[in-house]
């Protein structure tokens, strides 16, 4: 039981380019979400979804697009990178909603926009 | 807007002591606050999750609480070991699908 995983971890761009994180997870959860973490800004919210077809924004979505075509996979695509998303990108899921069930994480994406 | 913060930043303190590290809260309309531990370089690990309706809950030498009407939780550590050292992260939940984190207290134990 692999848990949420996350490819790749470390990755460098330069500004403009375009890629995508991805996140699978083996659990049959419901639920998935991605963050980013920041030095001194906690980890914010970008995009989440309560189930296949369904995705919704957070706190943070502009310069991101997600699509959840099935149960396991949620990948995070950055359309033209640009230094400010320079950032620690993790994902996340759970069984059900955020409201009774543990949220479970992956090992992070490392990412820097030169 | 729900602001959750984490007081204080950083704690050091000698192996085997007590501590309790704190989480406030502005919405006290949140449906659960989980508490997780972070290490260098590493994702997050749930530690603990308090329903809305509970109180505490306790898992070994770890005991959070959750007081939604003065919008605080606390984390208790027991018998504090290197180990422990960590960064540890509270966030509230709502039923919309959405997690305010605060940003970590990174905690230091000292053999």
């Amino acid at each position: 039981n692999a848990g949420v995983t996350q490819t790749p971890k470390f990755q460098v761009l330069k500004t403009g380019q375009s890629m995508t994180l991805q996140c699978a997870q083996d659990m049959n959860h419901e639920y998935m979400s991605w963050y980013r973490q920041d030095p001194g800004m906690g980890l914010r919210l970008i995009h989440y979804s309560v189930g296949a077809g369904i995705t919704d924004q957070g706190e943070v979505p502009n310069g991101y697009n997600v699509s959840r075509s099935t149960t396991e996979d949620f990948p995070l695509r950055l359309l033209s990178a640009a230094p400010s998303q320079t950032s620690v990108y993790f994902c996340a899921s759970s069984r059900g909603t955020l409201a009774k069930n543990i949220q479970y994480f992956g090992a992070g994406t490392r990412l820097s926009v030169l | 807007k729900q602001e959750v913060t984490q007081i204080p930043a950083a704690l050091s303190v000698p192996e085997g002591e007590n501590l309790v590290l704190n989480c406030s809260f502005t919405d006290s309309a949140i449906y659960n606050l989980q508490w997780f531990r972070q290490d260098p370089g590493k994702g997050l690990t749930s530690l603990l999750l308090i329903q809305s309706s509970q109180r505490e809950q306790t898992s070994g030498r770890l005991n959070a609480s959750l007081d939604k009407s003065s919008g605080r939780s606390t984390l208790y550590i027991a018998a504090s070991q290197p180990g422990d050292s960590a960064t540890y992260l509270c966030a509230g939940s709502t039923n919309a699908g959405k997690s305010t984190f605060g940003d970590g207290t990174t905690l230091t134990v000292k053999p």
